[in-house]
């Protein structure tokens, strides 16, 4: 089975520019998670949703991010306009409810450089 | 809110030995679920083992076996017979009764050395 995909990989912007994440999550599962990893902060929860519905965002930094998930494989990350501290590598993951451990699976992440 | 502690930044062991990285939790919940995940130079983050609070015996996965304190909330990860393709990060995470996202760690970057 696929796990979950993540694109670009590898995203370098201009300070100012809209960067927008994709993330497709393993087929049949019904919670997507949104990570940061940076150095300085590790890996930080921005937002999850639960069966396409967006539970909880108190970790979005700020108005700038934004994030949905228009149908259960599919949801996107936006950054506008984007910032020099927004480099960082973001992670999408997923999980199935029904398994009861709980346990999250990751993407391979993208990269982001926003010189 | 949880916090989840590695004390230990960086360790370093030769093949073969056997290494336990620590990881000790804040919380104020009685039902929860532990973590250990890898990360290689790759970045790809993957699950090694888990722990359920309410379960005594400690989780074992081949080589990777946990010792969880309840009470003393500490979670270590032992590894048996290190191998050179154990040379990742490793994280702690911590996954609360009311809540769905994962706490980390700041991670322990483990060096097996030939």
């Amino acid at each position: 089975d696929a796990g979950v995909i993540q694109s670009p990989r590898h995203e370098v912007t201009e300070m100012g520019q809209e960067v927008t994440l994709r993330c497709k999550p393993i087929s049949g599962h019904d919670y997507l998670f949104w990570y940061r990893q940076t150095m300085m902060r590790g890996l930080e929860l921005l937002i999850y949703f639960n069966n396409n519905v967006p539970i909880d965002d108190s970790g979005m930094p700020e108005d700038r991010f934004s994030a949905k998930m228009p149908n259960a494989s599919f949801s996107t990350l936006k950054i506008q306009p984007s910032e020099p501290r927004d480099s960082a590598v973001y992670f999408c993951a997923s999980r199935d409810s029904t398994g009861g451990g709980y346990e999250q699976y990751f993407g391979p992440g993208t990269r982001l450089t926003v010189t | 809110a949880q916090t989840v502690t590695q004390s230990q930044p960086e360790m370093s062991v030769q093949e073969a030995e056997t290494v336990t990285l620590s990881c000790t939790y804040d919380t104020s919940e009685n039902n929860y679920y532990l973590f250990w995940y890898k990360q290689p130079p790759s970045r790809q983050m993957i699950l090694v083992i888990r722990q359920e609070a309410y379960k005594q015996q400690n989780a074992t996965e081949n080589r990777f076996s946990v010792n969880f304190q309840k009470a003393a909330k500490s979670f270590s990860l032992k590894i048996s017979d290190s191998q050179l393709g154990d040379t990742a990060m490793y994280f702690c995470a911590f996954r609360g009764g009311g809540a769905d996202g994962l706490t980390f760690g700041k991670g322990t970057h483990l060096i097996i050395q030939p």
